[in-house]
């Protein structure tokens, strides 16, 4: 079936300019995860919504960053007055949900977002 | 915080095997341990996981120590496909994975 997917594969955009990445989960899945990975280190966790509601927005780090998942399905991460050091791989997880320390994630490919 | 060691990176032989090593000295009692991949340009992928007892799958056996405060990843047969950063994860507070920088393995043929 079809796995996670993101949209667009890659952004460049300008310091200061708004920008929305987009994540599509496995179908049937309720938690949705948004990670960001810097060049050369692993993934760090970013936001955890569990349906349509943020359960867990910790590693969001400043309040330029919002996501949104509205139906329960597809999430949008928004990234207001973008910083150079916003340039990342942003990615995106899916599980089947229900919050259990075994559950496996599904990785998208990612988005690599480039702040010029 | 329930944090992972690894080592930064490993060589295996093609068609040898290969151990990956892992320290979670802080891991609590129902943690499980995943460990994932990840290929140049793509994102992470499961590899396996488990709680307690030793795990095997099609594509790796995960050895855990008796006390839990280590784990080691076995890839049986070493492949070139196999060239990737091998990541060592606990589920820490909420649902987050916590990643640390993980193991590159090159595989040389």
């Amino acid at each position: 079936g079809a796995g996670v997917s993101q949209t667009p594969s890659n952004k460049v955009t300008e310091k200061g300019k708004y920008v929305e990445l987009r994540c599509d989960p496995i179908s049937g899945h309720t938690a949705l995860y948004w990670y960001r990975q810097s060049l050369g280190q692993g993934p760090e966790f970013l936001i955890y919504f569990q349906g349509t509601g943020a359960a867990d927005d910790s590693g969001l780090p400043n309040d330029r960053f919002f996501a949104v998942r509205p139906e329960g399905s597809v999430s949008t991460l928004k990234i207001q007055r973008t910083e150079r050091g916003d340039s990342a791989v942003y990615l995106c997880a899916s599980s089947a949900g229900g919050g259990r320390s075994s559950e496996t994630q599904y990785f998208g490919p990612g988005t690599r977002l480039l702040v010029l | 915080d329930a944090k992972t060691t690894q080592p930064n990176s490993m060589e295996s032989n093609e068609e040898e095997p290969v151990h990956l090593p892992c320290n979670h000295s802080t891991i609590s009692g129902t943690d499980y341990i995943h460990w994932y991949r990840q290929l140049p340009s793509q994102g992470p992928e499961y590899v396996i996981h488990g709680l307690t007892s030793n795990v095997n799958n099609r594509m790796a056996s995960l050895a855990i120590a008796e006390d839990r405060k280590s784990s080691t990843l076995i890839l049986h047969r070493a492949t070139l496909r196999d060239a990737a950063v091998y990541y060592c994860i606990l589920k820490v507070t909420g649902n987050q994975f916590y990643f640390g920088t993980g193991t590159s393995l090159t595989v040389i043929p």
